[in-house]
């Protein structure tokens, strides 16, 4: 059964336009997380929500935000997507902080058009 | 800052053939050491973990990884790999007081020969 559940699979949106990906967890876990992984590159952490602290990469653009409703959903806001937006994103949970694994989403692949 | 190396972007393998995937990372303290693995179009899925105790850990899929300390490495390994292994294998760090906050190589994809 998916523990984390990210939706859609495959977003394709305009550029320029805003987009959200969504993510829920049925782990109750604290912590969650959002990655982006463009082609054959390695996940990059963009920010990560413990409870309800949000904690920002500082590298990550502006231009994508997050929110987190409760503990089982986490949303990705792309304010205005351009085409370097365009790229695998990851949503990942884990327990705590500190020795605990990291349980990962399916992905979003978002295309920019 | 912590980072990760993993000096092989492409591997094949024959199947039934032993194989063993470097990974190199670079860290003041100990670090939380993972695999992960992923198929195309995939998420990532957790093979193995090293947070202290014994070195060699041992994960799903008959994977397992050694950590040597004074190599800086943490090296996967399977004995006979199987055609369903071919897919993307990432190393990542994790740092104390970072928790889960992952810094992943930039991955080896591997390929199986029948």
């Amino acid at each position: 059964d998916a523990m984390v559940i990210q939706n859609p699979r495959y977003q394709v949106t305009q550029f320029g336009k805003p987009v959200t990906l969504s993510c829920s967890q049925t782990l109750n876990h604290n912590v969650m997380y959002w990655y982006q992984q463009k082609s054959s590159q390695a996940p990059k952490l963009l920010f990560h929500y413990y409870d309800k602290d949000f904690n920002n990469e500082a590298d990550t653009p502006d231009n994508f935000q997050s929110r987190r409703p409760n503990t089982s959903f986490c949303f990705l806001d792309i304010r205005s997507p351009g085409l370097g937006d365009a790229a695998m994103y990851l949503c990942a949970t884990s327990r705590e902080r500190l020795n605990t694994e990291a349980f990962f989403g399916q992905g979003t692949r978002l295309t920019v058009v | 800052a912590q980072s990760v190396t993993q000096p092989d972007i492409h591997i094949t393998v024959s199947e039934g053939a032993s194989l063993e995937l470097r990974c190199n990372y670079s860290y003041g303290a100990t670090p939380y050491l993972f695999w992960y693995v992923q198929s195309p179009g995939q998420g990532l899925q957790l093979l193995l973990k090293y947070f202290s105790g014994d070195t060699l850990v041992q994960g799903i899929k008959g994977f397992e990884a050694e950590f040597k300390r004074s190599q800086s490495s943490f090296n996967l390994r399977k004995p006979s790999v199987h055609w369903s292994d071919a897919a993307e294998y990432f190393c990542a760090v994790g740092v104390t007081g970072g928790g889960n906050k992952l810094t992943f190589g930039t991955g080896t994809q591997l390929k199986v020969e029948l």
